[in-house]
């Protein structure tokens, strides 16, 4: 069963407007939360992260909301460029665990000129 | 910079072989981690290792072992690989119980036929 879900598969923007990926997690045991960003034929590379403490975490174009009593969290990129289009993973610690983190499949973002 | 380096970025093997996987990270990190992706799939965790000799079981670790018998070298060995286990293979690594933030490998496209 899937712990971690990322509901589109993908996602279409036109340059400049808001972007807002969606991530939800079964486990209220989960105590920190990540994006990844990645490009073909690249590994991922690290985005954002937020504290289970907090509720929103801020850098720059990128924003993370996390709703814990809804158990959601979402990335919001404003405005979206062209270069942002790739495939966004989110990614969670189980709290007192080891440091094994559990993936969502993925969104593949767009960002139209 | 965090540097992670994976031996081949492209390996095509014949079914039945033995194939090694070597990562190399340069940050004196405790933890690496080895991952496959595969379309609709997401990233799944295969092993990952918290010490030298130290392993753990990911979600998929049938038809894989690991070695780790230095701190900044994380092998993955297919005993004998089979179609099946063409995907694409990422490595990383991190320092832990910091923000728990993995640094990937460019990854290793792997093609057994």
């Amino acid at each position: 069963d899937q712990q971690v879900k990322q509901n589109s598969p993908s996602l279409s923007v036109q340059e400049g407007r808001i972007s807002i990926l969606n991530c939800d997690y079964t486990n209220s045991m989960f105590d920190y939360f990540l994006w990844y960003k990645k490009y073909p034929a690249e590994g991922p590379t690290f985005l954002i992260s937020i504290s289970s403490i907090k509720d929103k975490n801020e850098d720059g174009r990128f924003t993370v909301f996390l709703n814990k009593s809804a158990k959601h969290l979402s990335l919001h990129i404003v405005p979206s460029q062209p270069g942002d289009s790739a495939v966004y993973f989110c990614a969670v610690r189980f709290q007192g665990g080891s440091e094994k983190l559990v993936f969502g499949k993925g969104t593949k973002l767009t960002v139209n000129p | 910079d965090v540097k992670v380096t994976q031996s081949s970025r492209y390996l095509v093997k014949r079914t039945g072989e033995k194939v090694f996987l070597e990562c190399v990270q340069d940050m004196d990190h405790e933890n690496m981690f080895w991952y496959r992706q595969d379309p609709g799939l997401g990233l799944r965790l295969i092993y990952f290792s918290y010490d030298v000799k130290m392993k753990e079981k990911g979600d998929i670790p049938e038809g894989y072992s690991v070695s780790r018998e230095k701190k900044e070298r994380f092998s993955l060995i297919l005993e004998s690989a089979s179609t099946n286990q063409t995907s694409m293979y990422l490595c990383a690594s991190s320092f832990g119980s910091v923000n728990y933030e993995q640094y990937f490998g460019p990854g290793t496209r792997l093609t057994v036929t």
